[in-house]
């Protein structure tokens, strides 16, 4: 199985700062990657699809890169609604598999 | 537009089976290319999948939890069934089902199953 790791596991920065998370996989994803943001008491929200593209109404200021096991997420300006653990999934090989997240605060 | 809902018991019993239901609407399982998955979130706790079925019945499971999973598919009724035999306290988590196209794209609003001992 694939495992994926992500770093930092939690973050605090202030409103405006570019905030960047890494998520690695433990073998190759191609670009099968993609990035849920998941505030407390709801559901995960798609953001990021296919490690780059940009879910349709979310803010540009969310961008993703990488592929094969290597991935970016960034946040340009942090928002404060924003607040939020972040998640990576790979979708290129079952099972599926999430990464543990990242906790991501403001300062 | 796409929306599911999950439903089933809050509360069961170590060692019972837990069966929950997926209600969707604004898509079909009998469109190529489409899935219902479940994911499951202990409190406080990452993301796991646990199942997927295609529109074709294709089924596939957590290799983890493989012995213990059901899914089904009632396409008529706009339903997909996850049963989980053998339940334990550490199995409570809110349990999640999401649309797949090539992705999970639209997520349920999530229920909480508490497993008592």
């Amino acid at each position: 199985d694939i495992q994926m790791t992500q770093s930092p596991s939690s973050l605090s920065a202030s409103v405006g700062d570019r905030v960047t998370i890494t998520c690695q996989a433990s073998q190759g994803v191609r670009n099968y990657l993609n990035w849920y943001q998941q505030k407390p008491g709801k559901a995960p929200k798609l953001l990021i699809y296919d490690a780059s593209n940009l879910e349709t109404g979310v803010p540009s200021r969310f961008s993703g890169s990488g592929s094969g096991t290597d991935f970016t997420f960034t946040i340009s300006s942090l928002q404060p609604e924003d607040i939020a653990t972040y998640y990576c999934q790979q979708y290129d090989i079952l099972p599926f598999a999430f990464g543990p997240g990242t906790k991501v605060n403001i300062k | 537009q796409i929306t599911l809902k999950e439903s089933g018991p809050t509360l069961v019993k170590s060692t019972q089976t837990l069966t929950l239901t997926c209600t969707f609407s604004g898509f079909s399982l009998s469109t190529s290319g489409v899935g219902v998955g479940w994911i499951r979130q202990p409190p406080g706790k990452a993301l796991e999948w646990l199942a997927l079925i295609y529109w074709d019945d294709d089924k596939r499971y957590s290799p983890s939890l493989k012995s213990r999973l059901t899914i089904t598919k009632d396409t008529s009724r706009n339903q997909v069934v996850l049963t989980m035999t053998n339940m334990d306290p550490v199995d409570t988590a809110t349990y999640y089902c999401a649309h797949m196209g090539s992705y999970f794209d639209f997520w349920g609003q999530g229920t909480l199953v508490t497993v008592s001992s």
